[in-house]
This record gives C-alpha cells, sequence and structure tokens, in this order.
C-alpha cells in the first residue's frame, strides 16, 4: 500500500534555529508532492509542491523543500524559524494512475517554536 | 482562501445517532474530496464527489457512511448510527480541476460520539 512517513513526531526549536522535517514515501512510480501547514485553529493551507522541474521547490513563507528521487524523499526546510511558524505539517504524495486525485497523507508533524 | 466552508465545526452525538456535515466547495470549484483525520493520524481520503455524481468511494466504510454533492447546496457526509469509533475529524476540501492535487481545504468538522 502506498505510504507517507513523517519522521518526528513532534519537533520544538528556539526562534531563528534552522528547521528540517523529513517526508518518505513509498515507491509508486511519478509522484507530485506537497507541504501543507495547519496552523492553529485554522485549516490546511498548502505550503509548497513539486509536480516536475527544479526539484527545488520554493514555497510561501520563506519554507523550501527538495525532492530527492533516489531516496523517496521530500523534505522541508526553512533557515530560520519563527515563533509564528508553530503549527502542523503534513507531507502529502499524490501518486500517478488510478486515483490519481487521492492525496496521502503523513500523520503530521507539530513544531513548536519558542520566543 | 476565500474558502472552502465546512458547517458544524463541532458537533457531539450519542451513539446510535445520526450526524449531517456540511461542505461549501469554494466558488467555481466542482470537485469536492472528504477526508477523515483520526486522532494521531494522518487525512485519510474518504470520498470524492462531483456534481450530482460519487467518482471515488474507496475510502468510505461500507456501512452507515454516505454522501452526496447535489447539484444545489453544500455536499453532506452522513454517518448513521454513530459509533464512538466515528469520533475525529472530517476535512472537505475542492479543486478546480480533479487531478492536480492542488486542495483547498475547509477546517473540518470534529465530531465526537459520546
Amino acid at each position: 500500500a502506498q505510504s507517507v512517513s513523517q519522521h518526528n513526531h513532534h519537533v520544538i526549536l528556539s526562534e531563528a534555529a534552522s528547521l528540517e522535517l523529513g517526508c518518505n514515501y513509498s515507491y509508486g512510480g511519478t509522484v507530485n508532492l506537497f507541504w501543507y501547514v495547519q496552523y492553529p485553529g485554522q485549516h490546511l493551507q498548502l505550503l509548497l509542491k513539486y509536480f516536475s522541474g527544479d526539484p527545488l521547490v520554493k514555497g510561501i513563507k520563506g519554507f523550501e523543500a527538495e525532492f530527492i528521487k533516489s531516496k523517496f524523499s521530500f523534505n522541508l526546510r526553512k533557515p530560520s524559524v519563527q515563533w509564528s511558524d508553530t503549527a502542523e505539517y503534513f507531507c502529502a504524495v499524490q501518486y500517478s494512475g488510478a486515483g490519481s486525485y487521492q492525496l496521502t497523507f503523513g500523520k503530521g508533524t507539530k513544531l513548536s517554536v519558542i520566543p | 482562501n476565500a474558502g472552502v466552508m465546512q458547517n458544524p465545526r463541532h458537533l457531539v452525538r450519542r451513539r446510535g445517532q445520526e450526524a449531517r456535515l456540511r461542505c461549501s466547495p469554494m466558488k467555481g470549484h466542482s470537485h469536492v474530496y472528504w477526508y477523515r483525520q483520526l486522532p494521531e493520524e494522518g487525512l485519510k481520503f474518504m470520498v470524492y464527489l462531483q456534481k450530482e455524481n460519487i467518482i471515488d468511494e474507496s475510502g468510505m466504510p461500507k456501512e452507515r457512511f454516505s454522501a452526496e454533492f447535489p447539484k444545489e447546496g453544500p455536499s453532506i457526509l452522513r454517518i448513521q448510527q454513530v459509533v464512538r469509533g466515528d469520533s475525529a475529524a472530517y476535512f472537505c476540501a475542492s479543486s478546480q480541476e480533479g487531478s492536480t492535487g492542488e486542495l483547498f481545504f475547509g477546517e473540518g468538522s470534529r465530531l465526537t460520539v459520546l
């Protein structure tokens, strides 16, 4: 079965620290990759996406992610986090083929940024 | 996000009752998806609908759950005879196209079954 793994359940950082959240997916051919963020009390929002082309993708609010095909990974990074980045982050994969509209989500990583 | 609107935001039901969750997609979107998030889990796909059509309900439990997206009005996810295990957050998403994966989510409806 297709699956997405997020390595960290809860990450606690101080402001200005660098962030890297891991995401690995099971092999399934061509994929589209996404990171969503859910701020406290709010809806899921798209941070960034990768469909094709440059494997280093830049998103909103200074976030970026790198697609490494050989490692089936799509890690999220930010050089310097802010308190307002406190949220839950979800990696999601869209596999090609039948049912390609479905997104398979990881379990999420809660990020707490301490001022 | 000019918004995918979901209501109610919170719903409490006793075992055996029915739960109805509503979702109005973003303006101009004709594709609606329902996802469920159980505690400590990621979102799991339930059903994909277009107006008056269920395209894929492979993620729906076989019994008690149904979904519709009528020609007029919101999409409705119905859970009959709820059980404690149905307690979860139910998220609706919409998109303009069916296969780009660019989903816009609502704030979710949190169902608690007593």
